[in-house]
C-alpha cells in the first residue's frame, strides 16, 4: 500500500522568508501524481500545487514550488516570501492514477508564520 | 458559487444514536468523497462515489453507510454512533479522478462529537 510521510509535525518561518516542508512517499508505481493541500484555520482544504511523476520539471505556482526527486521518492514544498496568510496545516497527498480514485494523505505539517 | 456544502456543521450525539451528514455540490462533479480527519492522522477516506447510484468503500468504511441517489448529493450515515467516530468529516468532489488534471474541492467540514 502507498504511504505518505511528513516528518515535520510543525514548522515556523519569519514573514518574508522561505520555508521548505518535507514529504516522502512509498510506491512501486512508475506513473503517479503528487499534491500539496493547504488547510487554513477555517478548515476548508484547498489545492496548492500538483506534480505529475512523468514530468521532470518541478511544478511552480507563484510563491509555491516543489522539489520532486523521483528516485528518492521525495516531494518537498517550498514557500518563498512567506506571508501571514500562509499559516495553515499543509498536507502532502499521493494518487497512483489509472482508475484509482483514492487520494492518500500524509499526517500534515502545521506551519506558523511569525511577523 | 456555493461549491461543496456540508450540513450540519456541528453535531453532538450520544452513543448508539444515528445521524446523516449531507453533502451537496453545485459543480456537476461526477466524483464525490467522504473523509474523516483526526489529530495526527491526516485525512482518511471513508467512502466514495464515481457517479450517481454508485458507492465504494475507502480506507475506513466500518460503521458508516453512504448513498448517492442524486448526482449532486452524497450522504454519509452513522447507524449507531460510537465515541470512536468523534471526528471532523469532510466531503469533497471532483470532475475527474484525482490523478490527472482533476483536483478535490472540499466542503468546510462537519465536527461530530459522540458522547
Amino acid at each position: 500500500a502507498q504511504t505518505v510521510t511528513q516528518s515535520q509535525p510543525e514548522m515556523s518561518v519569519q514573514e518574508a522568508e522561505t520555508v521548505t516542508l518535507s514529504c516522502t512517499y512509498d510506491t512501486s508505481e512508475s506513473d503517479y501524481y503528487l499534491f500539496w493541500y493547504k488547510q487554513p484555520p477555517s478548515r476548508q482544504m484547498i489545492l496548492v500545487i500538483r506534480q505529475e511523476a512523468y514530468k521532470q520539471q518541478n511544478a511552480t505556482e507563484n510563491r509555491f514550488s516543489v522539489n520532486f526527486q523521483k528516485a528518492a521518492k521525495s516531494f518537498s514544498l517550498k514557500i518563498s516570501d512567506s506571508q501571514l496568510g500562509d499559516a495553515a496545516m499543509y498536507f502532502c497527498a499521493y494518487n497512483s492514477g489509472g482508475s484509482n480514485y483514492k487520494l492518500t494523505f500524509g499526517k500534515g505539517t502545521l506551519l506558523t508564520v511569525n511577523p | 458559487n456555493a461549491g461543496v456544502t456540508q450540513t450540519p456543521k456541528f453535531r453532538v450525539l450520544k452513543t448508539g444514536q444515528s445521524m446523516t451528514l449531507l453533502c451537496a455540490q453545485d459543480m456537476n462533479h461526477e466524483y464525490m468523497y467522504w473523509y474523516r480527519q483526526d489529530p495526527g492522522m491526516g485525512l482518511r477516506l471513508i467512502h466514495y462515489s464515481v457517479g450517481e447510484g454508485t458507492t465504494a468503500k475507502g480506507e475506513v468504511p466500518d460503521g458508516y453507510n453512504v448513498s448517492r441517489l442524486k448526482k449532486q448529493n452524497f450522504l454519509l450515515g452513522l447507524e449507531s454512533a460510537a465515541p470512536s467516530q468523534t471526528s471532523v468529516y469532510f466531503c469533497a468532489s471532483s470532475y475527474m479522478w484525482t490523478g490527472k488534471a482533476g483536483e478535490l474541492f472540499f466542503g468546510e467540514g462537519s465536527r461530530l462529537t459522540v458522547l
